[in-house]
């Protein structure tokens, strides 16, 4: 079965400065990675996705996350953080194949991330 | 495009009691999902359905939850009783289904339901 760990509940960081949330899976076969952000009482939206290709992936509200496969990770990255950032911050993978052309998405645990201005 | 739309966004029952969640997923998507998010965990499907079949159930607790997508459009998930551990945000999201587009789901805003 696959699975996802994120390994810190909380990340700080001040405005402007570089922001990197982390995120390691586990999957057997290729692995489809993503990122949700989650703002407060509003549903999860969908960031950026890895797939194939390039390992740098580029995604909404200038998020981009870096794959890496020898270190099963899919860190999510952003060169300089805006206090709008501030939000609950997902990383899932897609698993095996469910039936009727469907798949379904594990997630990890979430991590929330404070901008302070 | 409208959204996934839920009703109700707020619900407060007693233990032993019964409840239910609706949903309208974006128009034309093939597959509905209903996930439960316990506060400080990530979500956790509790049901997957392609069109109007259910595709995937093997984490819902059957003998006090069942769910239901009639002619394959909107969903409703029911809560019958309710213990103190179903509190929880109950989420919904859709997504066309097809296998070249894996995993963007669109969700809703969720329905928050706390089981005194």
């Amino acid at each position: 079965a696959q699975s996802v760990a994120q390994p810190e509940d909380q990340v700080n960081v001040a405005e402007g400065n570089p922001l990197t949330v982390k995120c390691t899976y586990s999957v057997s076969g290729n692995p489809y990675l993503f990122w949700y952000v989650q703002y407060p009482n509003r549903g999860l939206q969908f960031l950026l996705k890895y797939i194939t290709g390039d390992n740098l992936v580029k995604g909404s509200y200038g998020f981009e996350a870096e794959f890496n496969k020898s270190q099963t990770s899919f860190h999510l990255k952003k060169p300089s953080a805006l206090v709008s950032d501030s939000a609950l911050y997902f990383c899932a993978v897609r698993g095996a194949y469910s039936g009727a052309g469907s798949y379904q998405l594990t997630f990890g645990k979430g991590t929330k991330l404070s901008v302070i201005p | 495009e409208a959204g996934v739309a839920q009703s109700p966004r707020y619900k407060i029952i007693e233990k032993r009691q019964s409840v239910a969640f609706w949903c309208n997923p974006i128009s034309g998507h093939a597959t509905l999902y209903w996930y439960q998010q316990i506060l400080g965990q990530g979500p956790k499907l509790l049901i997957q359905f392609q069109n109007n079949g259910v595709v995937d159930d093997s984490q819902l607790p059957k003998d006090r939850f069942s769910a239901e997508r009639l002619k394959g459009v909107d969903s409703t998930l029911k809560i019958q009783p309710a213990k103190l551990e179903d509190s929880a945000v109950y989420l919904c999201a859709s997504s066309r289904g097809r296998l070249v587009e894996p995993g963007e789901l669109f969700f809703g805003e969720g329905s928050r339901l706390t089981v005194l």
